[in-house]
């Protein structure tokens, strides 16, 4: 069974604050992690997708890493504004999966941010 | 909008009834996914098409449920016997060519069975 696991599970910070939130997934048999977006009673945006060991990718304010050696990548939020505020997941794509692109999610990290 | 869309965004039914989602992905993506998704969890996979063909189903998937996507294009899935476990978001996502490709999803139905 394929485990997907964020921290924190929910995040409360004030407007400006820095923050970054964890994604552990399988380190064997790695292919591809995707992290999205997630605002209430809207769809899921996609923010990155991440292939490569080391990768590093940017979108404005927000960054994502990726080490699939350890399996871990790690999303932070540079400024926090309360448009910020939302739940990110992290979904990975096995080996297995290469062919189908099945997305196996984490439980998400709710982030409150405070004006 | 070109973007991922769902019908109807809300279902309220009865135990027993029979409902029916529908999905429009995005024009000329060929990969289309299924994911549900109940309270506290991060989405669960339930079904994969590419083109007409549906080439991967959860075991999540019971024999209640069944999807379609006739002609490639639009997809349906239905629950027959609505149990009250089957309460949930269900989301719907499109994507073209490659496995590695953005996944688009749709806003999602939320069903409540009663």
């Amino acid at each position: 069974i394929l485990n997907v696991e964020q921290s924190p599970q929910s995040l409360h910070v004030q407007e400006g604050d820095s923050t970054n939130f964890t994604c552990s997934f399988p380190s064997s048999n790695f292919y591809a992690l995707h992290w999205y977006r997630w605002e209430t009673a809207k769809s899921p945006e996609a923010l990155f997708v991440m292939t490569l060991n080391g990768d590093e990718k940017k979108k404005g304010r927000i960054s994502a890493t990726l080490n699939t050696k350890e399996g871990y990548s790690y999303l932070y939020i540079k400024g926090s504004q309360p448009e910020d505020s939302a739940t990110y997941l992290c979904a990975f794509i096995g080996g297995g999966s290469s062919n189908t692109g099945k997305l196996i999610f984490g439980q998400g990290t709710t982030l409150q941010v405070k004006p | 909008d070109t973007g991922v869309s769902q019908n109807p965004r809300h279902k309220i039914t009865k135990r027993g009834q029979n409902v029916t989602f529908r999905c429009d992905p995005i024009s000329e993506h060929n990969r289309l996914y299924w994911y549900r998704q109940t309270l506290g969890q991060g989405p669960e996979f339930l079904t994969y098409f590419q083109n007409e063909a549906q080439l991967e189903k959860s075991r999540l998937l019971s024999d209640r449920f069944s999807a379609e996507r006739p002609k490639g294009s639009f997809s349906t899935l239905e629950i027959q016997r609505t149990e009250q476990g089957d309460s949930a978001m269900y989301l719907c996502a499109s994507s073209s060519r490659t496995s590695q490709e953005t996944q688009y999803f749709g806003p999602g139905t939320r069903l409540l069975v009663l």
